[in-house]
């Protein structure tokens, strides 16, 4: 699976949106980007994913630039308990031989009141 | 109703001792995961187990034993206990297919003195 580069950390108001960079310059034709969270003491939660269109559901919006190198997910109105790490995760989806999640290291996002 | 369940939460232990954590999904998926994530909040796929078969085994000790009765459970039994081995331990499940989404459990934060 390809590599992802994320900042550290970043914050934002509460209510603003915030976005959440995430490089993966070396990406292939065939992998997909995930984004998860994990929110203080509890387990990865998914939130969303997409291959090359830009995509959005009910907690947030990912774009992927046109090379797929770098996507942004995007929350549209951020909330106290939006605070968490997230991680973008860049992978083939197979058949689910061996279909785990390589974590790194993600960035904290911290939304001020 | 809760989708991935882990029991214990919480368990504290002596060096030496064997234990074992339980992970129920009640999803209906076919794929079931251990991830370990390491004082400095890592996580890392232990195993995963499809249609009770052995998929993934990362490097993880032989002391580390999964068991999988039925595709809904993926119960992980520790021999021996070591003080490395304190972390929390997240169960996940999924369905193979074009998503391919993970579900995580709660966790089971293990403490080994």
């Amino acid at each position: 699976d390809a590599k992802t580069t994320q900042p550290p950390s970043m914050d934002c108001a509460e209510g603003r949106a915030a976005n959440l960079p995430c490089n993966h310059s070396t990406i292939s034709g065939n992998e997909y980007v995930y984004w998860y969270r994990q929110i203080h003491s509890q387990g990865p939660q998914y939130i969303i994913h997409g291959l090359k269109n830009n995509e959005t559901n009910e907690m947030a919006s990912l774009i992927i630039t046109e090379d797929r190198k770098s996507s942004t997910l995007i929350l549209p109105h951020a909330t106290l308990r939006d605070t968490a790490v997230y991680y973008c995760i860049v992978r083939v989806v197979t058949s689910g031989a061996n279909s785990k999640l390589t974590f790194g290291k993600g960035i904290t996002l911290s939304v001020r009141p | 109703d809760t989708a991935v369940s882990q029991t214990p939460k919480y368990l504290v232990t002596q060096m030496g001792n064997d234990k074992s954590i339980k992970c129920e999904q009640n999803l209906g998926h076919d794929t079931m995961y251990w991830y370990k994530q390491d004082s400095k909040k890592f996580l890392k796929i232990m195993f995963s187990y499809n249609n009770k078969e052995l998929i993934i085994n990362e490097t993880v000790p032989n002391r580390f034993s999964p068991k999988s009765p039925d595709k809904a459970h993926l119960n992980l039994h520790i021999n021996s206990l070591e003080l490395g081995d304190s972390a929390v331990y997240f169960c996940a499940s999924s369905q193979r297919g074009a998503a391919d989404t993970q579900y995580f459990g709660p966790g089971t934060r293990l403490t080994v003195l």
